[in-house]
């Protein structure tokens, strides 16, 4: 069975750039959620998803980034602008319907870099 | 959710048991204990939860206390596959899915 996809693996991108990061969830799960990967910061929460629906975007770091999920099987995270900051591995995760235990499957992600 | 600590690194010998000690003093009675590893340049990957009974599954058990202060990850044959940062983390369960919230983790280190 396909696990979490998500595209770019790799991103090296410009100051001042957009960043487009995409993922399709597992089939049939109806929880995504974003996450981010530091070494200062570790993982961290920053969107998640019900039913294509935001719940709790309180996680995104400020205004340049967004997240949108236009379909079950589609979600994408976007920056605009990038700064150097933002560079990061930025994982995308899905969780099945009910959700109640939690058990979330996550994608390999995709590893940013701005320059 | 409550706050865990771990010891931040461990090392096992390969073939032998590799137990996890997650200390989580503040949990309330309705949180569970849920184990998650990341391996080296992957997603983080869910192995195990309970509430107050021992649980086994195909890659662990977890051991959790009486008064479910403290749990134990066991890896009872370990192989250097299992070499990855694990985290143990409490949250409360029910009313759908939210995030999760990862701490540091302990970086086991399989020794061949």
């Amino acid at each position: 069975d396909a696990g979490v996809i998500q595209s770019p693996r790799h991103e090296v991108t410009e100051m001042g750039q957009e960043v487009t990061l995409r993922c399709k969830p597992i089939s049939g799960h109806d929880y995504l959620f974003w996450y981010r990967q530091t070494m200062m910061r570790g993982l961290e929460l920053l969107i998640y998803f019900n039913n294509n629906v935001p719940i709790d975007d309180s996680g995104m770091p400020e205004d340049r980034f967004s997240a949108k999920m236009p379909n079950a099987s589609f979600s994408t995270l976007k920056i605009q602008p990038s700064e150097p900051r933002d560079s990061a591995v930025y994982f995308c995760a899905s969780s099945p319907p009910g959700g109640a235990f939690n058990e979330q499957f996550f994608g390999p992600g995709t590893r940013l870099t701005v320059l | 959710d409550a706050k865990t600590t771990q010891p931040p690194s461990m090392d096992c010998a390969e073939g032998r048991a590799a137990n996890l000690p997650c200390n989580h003093s503040t949990i309330s009675g309705n949180e569970y204990v849920y184990w998650y590893r990341q391996i080296h340049s992957q997603g983080p990957q869910y192995i195990i939860h309970g509430l107050k009974n021992n649980e086994t599954n195909e890659m662990a058990s977890l051991i959790i206390t009486e008064d479910r202060k403290s749990s134990t990850l066991i890896l009872p044959h370990a192989t250097l596959r299992d070499t990855a940062v694990y985290y143990c983390i409490v949250r409360v369960v029910g009313g759908g899915a939210d995030g999760l919230t990862f701490g540091k983790g302990t970086h086991l280190i399989i020794q061949p």
